[in-house]
């Protein structure tokens, strides 16, 4: 089955250094990619779809200069927490489908904690 | 605006009961339907996916399409305190990449 690997699974930073998190699809290509964040008790909300070799696309009221999105190719995007700040600590999860019917496969996801 | 909704519970049941989750969406030209599990602090994992009308059968999971009614159900037979969790009802439009997530119902089941 298609799997979609996820790095780090936990990091603890301080307030203003950045951390950047990798998502993976190891078996199988993804032009797309979504990186969606939830925090703790909510639902998933998405944040960006990731496209490979293109700019990503951002949901309304995510910074697309603080959250970083790079899809270089087609196993590997990756999301830059730029200037972390404690309200940014949540847990991001990324995912990816391997076609057009296909379901999406998540990462096991991160979470983020700022100090 | 396409919409997924889900009584969000938390609905309990005793162990060995038939657990029933519900989801409804509003866009008549979505394709594929998917529900999956998630547990508290963990990402959610793919239980079903169906993509016609009627049921499909997995174990002790039954998933339930009905396009007329815009209505996607998951049953769980012989429910075990193991399913304790969220499940989550998603969306995949007809054309495009876009998935929609419905905000998950909570699941107890009571050894």
């Amino acid at each position: 089955g298609a799997v979609v690997s996820q790095h780090p699974s936990r990091v603890i930073c301080k307030s203003g250094t950045s951390v950047k998190i990798e998502c993976r699809s190891l078996d199988f290509q993804a032009t797309t990619m979504f990186w969606y964040r939830q925090f703790p008790k909510q639902s998933l909300m998405l944040m960006a779809t990731s496209n490979e070799g293109s700019k990503a696309t951002y949901e309304q009221g995510v910074e697309k200069d603080k959250f970083l999105i790079n899809h270089a190719s087609l196993t590997l995007s990756t999301l830059t927490v730029t200037s972390a700040h404690p309200e940014d600590s949540s847990f991001y999860i990324c995912s990816a489908g391997q076609g057009v019917n296909s379901p999406l496969h998540f990462g096991n996801g991160t979470r983020l904690t700022v100090t | 605006q396409k919409e997924v909704e889900q009584n969000s519970g938390p609905l309990s049941v005793p162990e060995g009961a038939i657990a029933s989750l519900n989801c409804t969406y509003s866009d008549r030209v979505s394709q594929s339907f998917f529900w999956y599990r998630q547990y508290s602090g963990k990402s959610p994992e793919l239980i079903m996916s169906i993509y016609s009308n009627g049921d499909k059968e997995d174990g002790r999971f039954t998933a339930q399409l009905n396009k007329a009614s815009q209505y996607v159900s998951l049953l769980i037979r012989d429910s075990q305190p193991s399913d304790s969790a969220t499940y989550l009802c998603a969306v995949k439009e007809y054309t495009g990449n876009q998935f929609y997530f419905g905000t998950g119902t909570s699941l107890t089941v009571i050894p």
